[in-house]
């Protein structure tokens, strides 16, 4: 079955520092790969997303891009924030079928940026 | 205006208890899931909804029956709660292939 798996956290950095989330996954067909994001006592906020190989999710300075060849879908930004501090979760969504579009998430990754 | 909406947003209550969480959505759209957060952060779907009818049940235990009396609710009625019930449980709805989450209802079972 389907699977992702994101580089473990907790992650801890200086402000304007660059950040790289790991994640990994393991689906059949051609799924679509999502980046959400949690902040503290809120609900879930999609970040970016990317349909198909090759494609750049983007989103207030983050940015990842799908990489068939790798399997990846690694989450980057070039200089952090305070505000950034959340967790970070990589999904991915079925490809199509009978499944609705059912995400399989990661575990989650707790960034902490400090000032 | 609330995309997707949840109530209550936290529940309290005591092992054995019957408890329902609400679930509306203004967007138009089709589709709707239940999610379960545990404590370690992860997230697993529950339940899908495709205009009213089950489409995804996933090994949950069957004291847990969503209800979706229209395309723009899903309900979820939890009965006789156990402790291993407390959790954050998410509502999203989908369209285009993406899903948009409700703020989360905070179950705890003491």
């Amino acid at each position: 079955g389907n699977s992702v798996t994101q580089m473990e956290g907790p992650v801890t950095l200086s402000e304007e520092a660059f950040l790289t989330i790991n994640c990994t996954y393991t689906a059949t067909g051609y799924p679509s790969l999502f980046w959400y994001v949690q902040y503290p006592g809120e609900g879930l906020q999609l970040l970016l997303k990317a349909t198909k190989a090759d494609d750049k999710g983007s989103n207030k300075g983050f940015e990842a891009t799908y990489r068939k060849e790798t399997t990846s879908f690694h989450l980057e930004k070039g200089s952090v924030q305070v505000s950034d501090s959340a967790v970070y979760f990589c999904a991915l969504g079925d490809a199509g079928g009978t499944s609705y579009g059912k995400l399989t998430f990661g575990q989650g990754t707790i960034l902490t940026v400090h000032p | 205006d609330t995309a997707v909406s949840q109530t209550p947003k936290y529940l309290v209550t005591q092992m054995g208890n019957d408890k329902s969480i609400k679930c509306e959505q203004n967007l138009g759209h089709d589709t709707m899931y239940w999610y379960k957060q545990d404590s370690k952060k992860f997230l697993k779907i529950m339940f899908s909804y495709n205009n009213k009818e089950l489409i995804i049940n996933e090994t949950v235990p069957n004291r847990f029956s969503p209800k979706s009396p229209d395309k723009a609710h899903l309900n979820l009625h939890i009965n006789s709660l156990e402790l291993g019930d407390s959790a954050v449980y998410f509502c999203a709805s989908r369209s285009s292939g993406t899903q948009y989450f409700g703020p989360g209802t905070r179950l705890l079972v003491l």
